[in-house]
């Protein structure tokens, strides 16, 4: 059980262009879902927390604008990376929480690697 | 906000020997400390966490300490293996659904 699915895997793209990231629970409700981002041999840093039907919360330093984050149901969140550049190439990570509560463990899914070229 | 330090960076033990990867914390207010293996390119997965009201949790060959008072928090791994080579996270949050603040990681090498 508790598992996220999360898609595409990996991603190559030209700058300028914007790409969309999914993260599925696929056997639980998420009422909470969490975006991190991880660049190489370095830690997962949180980007935003997004919690169904409400707009996400975005940690200091995040580009609301630049990094659009939509969860319109309990068992998706979406992560769109607007108008994409060689900075922004990174592996993304999304983890869900289910609806029992605070106090339940995060379930990550395998994440995005994004190669802005 | 959470602020969580992680030591050493990179750790090589021989295989059967014992690894210990060392967390301090910031936030008194913390109260869940999960740690994660994760292998190349792949997802954190979570090996074990432990609560503040609990000092120690094992679980196998993995057990974690916590002291709350000093604000840190280790993993010992017992009886290394191969296998265990990966990068290890330890995290700090207040209640476990909420967000995670994560250390820095240590790449963890058991040589034959």
């Amino acid at each position: 059980g508790a598992v996220v699915s999360q898609h595409p895997s990996r991603v190559i793209c030209k700058s300028g262009t914007s790409v969309k990231i999914e993260c599925r629970s696929l056997d639980f409700q998420a009422t909470t879902m969490f975006w991190y981002r991880q660049f190489p041999k370095q830690s997962l840093m949180l980007m935003a927390t997004s919690n169904e039907g409400s707009k996400a919360t975005y940690e200091q330093g995040v580009e609301k604008d630049k990094f659009l984050i939509n969860h319109a149901s309990l068992t998706l969140s979406t992560l769109t990376v607007t108008s994409a550049h060689p900075e922004d190439s990174s592996f993304y990570i999304c983890s869900a929480r289910g609806a029992l509560g605070s106090d339940q463990p995060q379930h990550f899914g395998d994440g995005t690697r994004l190669s802005i070229l | 906000g959470e602020n969580v330090e992680q030591h050493p960076s990179t750790l090589s033990v021989q295989e059967g020997d014992s690894a210990v990867i060392k967390c301090t914390y910031s936030d008194s207010a913390s109260n869940y400390f999960p740690w994660y293996k994760q292998e190349l390119g792949k997802r954190p997965q979570l090996i074990i966490d432990i609560r503040s009201d609990v000092g120690e949790k094992k679980d196998q060959r993995i057990a974690v300490t916590l002291n709350k008072t000093a604000k840190h928090f280790s993993l010992h791994i017992t009886e290394t293996q191969p296998e265990d080579s990966a990068v290890y996270f330890c995290a700090a949050s207040r209640g476990g659904g909420n967000k995670l603040t994560f250390g820095t990681g240590t790449q963890l090498k058991v040589e034959l």
